[in-house]
């Protein structure tokens, strides 16, 4: 699977759009953008995924660029809870192996919320 | 009502011991997987089950074996532990073990369980 680089922190205010980038500039066309986030002491969380075009669910929006080397997640409004690691994996989803549940956590990015 | 649960949350034991974690998912879902997250914070896979049939196993000890007796289950027994072994260990499920079928390829985990080996 490709290998992703975020930065190690960023933060944002309560209230705003955070918007956390992600590289991934070796990613074939197979491989989908995966993001979760682990908030202090919980099992990861499932966030939005995607393969070419931008994604919106109920928690965030994934903005996938034209040449999939790069994709941003925005929380649209963040608050004090969004506080965690956030996770941006790629992911080959081959035809029902079991290569597929191969989810490789990187670093991730930790996004602090200020009041 | 809890979606994939683990016990123990914490277990504290001395080197040599023989220990075990069970996870239970209640999501019908047919895959299960164990990862490892160490000190530094990288989540690793460990293993992975597909209706009860191990599909995936990492570069791990063979001191770690995993049991599943049914899709909603699967446990970890570790032998021999040792210092290193300390770790949160996270349970997770998800239906089948990737986008087919038209699912969406998540992972559900559990809250973890914390061991720590003296």
């Amino acid at each position: 699977d490709a290998k992703t680089t975020q930065p190690p922190s960023m933060d944002c205010a309560e209230g705003r759009a955070a918007n956390l980038p992600c590289n991934h500039s070796t990613i074939s066309g197979n491989e989908y953008v995966y993001w979760y986030r682990q908030i202090h002491s919980q099992g990861p969380q499932y966030i939005i995924h995607g393969l070419k075009n931008n994604e919106t669910n109920e928690m965030a929006s994934l903005i996938i660029t034209e040449d999939r080397k790069s994709s941003t997640l925005i929380l649209p409004h963040a608050t004090l809870r969004d506080t965690a690691v956030y996770y941006c994996i790629v992911r080959v989803d081959h035809a029902y192996t079991g290569a597929n549940s191969k989810l490789t956590f990187g670093k991730g990015i930790t996004l602090s919320v200020r009041p | 009502d809890t979606a994939v649960s683990q016990t123990p949350k914490y277990l504290v034991t001395q080197m040599g011991n023989d220990k075990s974690i069970k996870c239970e998912q209640n999501l019908g879902h047919d895959t299960m997987y164990w990862y490892k997250q160490d000190s530094k914070k990288f989540l690793k896979i460990m293993f992975s089950y597909n209706n009860k049939e191990l599909i995936i196993n990492e570069t791990v000890p063979n001191r770690f074996s995993p049991k599943s007796p049914d899709k909603a289950h699967l446990n970890l027994h570790i032998n021999s532990l040792e210092l290193g072994d300390s770790a949160v260990y996270f349970c997770a499920s998800s239906q089948g073990p990737g986008l087919a079928g038209g699912g969406t390829g998540e992972l559900f985990f559990g809250e973890g369980s914390r061991l720590t080996v003296l």
